[in-house]
């Protein structure tokens, strides 16, 4: 049973390009968590969804980012026109339950990097 | 505003001594869960704590739970240069809330 995939593993955009992050949970998982990590910080949540569905986007910026789980295929987390800012580690995470309540796998983690 | 925060931000020790990190959390919760981090790598899921438990045992990993204070400690005994990583305490809403983590750092 393989973990939680994430590619790329590293990416490097210009400022202004776009960055579409990858992510494919476990095998039964539904749930999809995205957090980001700066350096020498803990994770902070993103956004959490479900297959088809965004149920709470409460950590993701208003402009540029978006996120989708479509019915088939990898959940997608695009950042639009990339700022230095955006730099950081992208962590994807994955559970069976409705909620985070018992646990969740991660995945290695895109690291992105604006130059 | 982060749910945990660990305590202390690094810890350095020697192989086969304990070690000890704290975290405290602000609002009322179902579990308590610890992962660890290796550097550049994933999160790993480590242990889960529940509210109505006081104390679990996972192999050298020891973890208690004091909800009147909002606390919670882990502590790894016999440690070995593997454990070397950041460890983050984290509390669930309907995603994980996590603090910024106690780098450890055990030296052969």
């Amino acid at each position: 049973n393989a973990g939680v995939m994430q590619n790329p593993r590293h990416l490097v955009r210009r400022r202004g390009q776009e960055a579409r992050l990858r992510c494919s949970p476990m095998k039964g998982h539904s749930h999809v968590y995205w957090y980001r990590q700066l350096p020498e910080e803990g994770l902070k949540f993103m956004v959490y969804l479900q297959k088809e569905n965004i149920i709470d986007e409460s950590g993701m910026p208003k402009e540029r980012f978006s996120a989708e789980f479509p019915k088939e295929g990898p959940s997608i987390l695009r950042i639009q026109q990339v700022v230095r800012g955006d730099s950081a580690a992208y962590f994807c995470a994955s559970s069976p339950n409705l909620q985070a309540s018992d646990g969740q796998y991660f995945g290695p983690g895109t690291r992105l990097t604006v130059t | 505003s982060q749910q945990g925060e660990e305590d202390p931000q690094a810890l350095s020790i020697q192989e086969g001594e304990n070690a000890t990190m704290n975290c405290s959390y602000k609002t009322s919760i179902n579990n308590l869960q610890w992962y660890r981090q290796n550097s550049g790598r994933g999160l790993v899921h480590l242990i889960l704590i529940r509210s109505n438990e006081r104390e679990k045992h996972s192999g050298r990993l020891r973890v208690t739970l004091d909800t009147s204070k909002k606390s919670s400690s882990l502590l790894i005994t016999a440690s070995r240069a593997a454990d070397t990583a950041s460890y983050f305490c984290a509390t669930p809403r309907a995603n994980l809330i996590f603090g910024k983590g106690t780098k450890l750092s055990v030296k052969p």
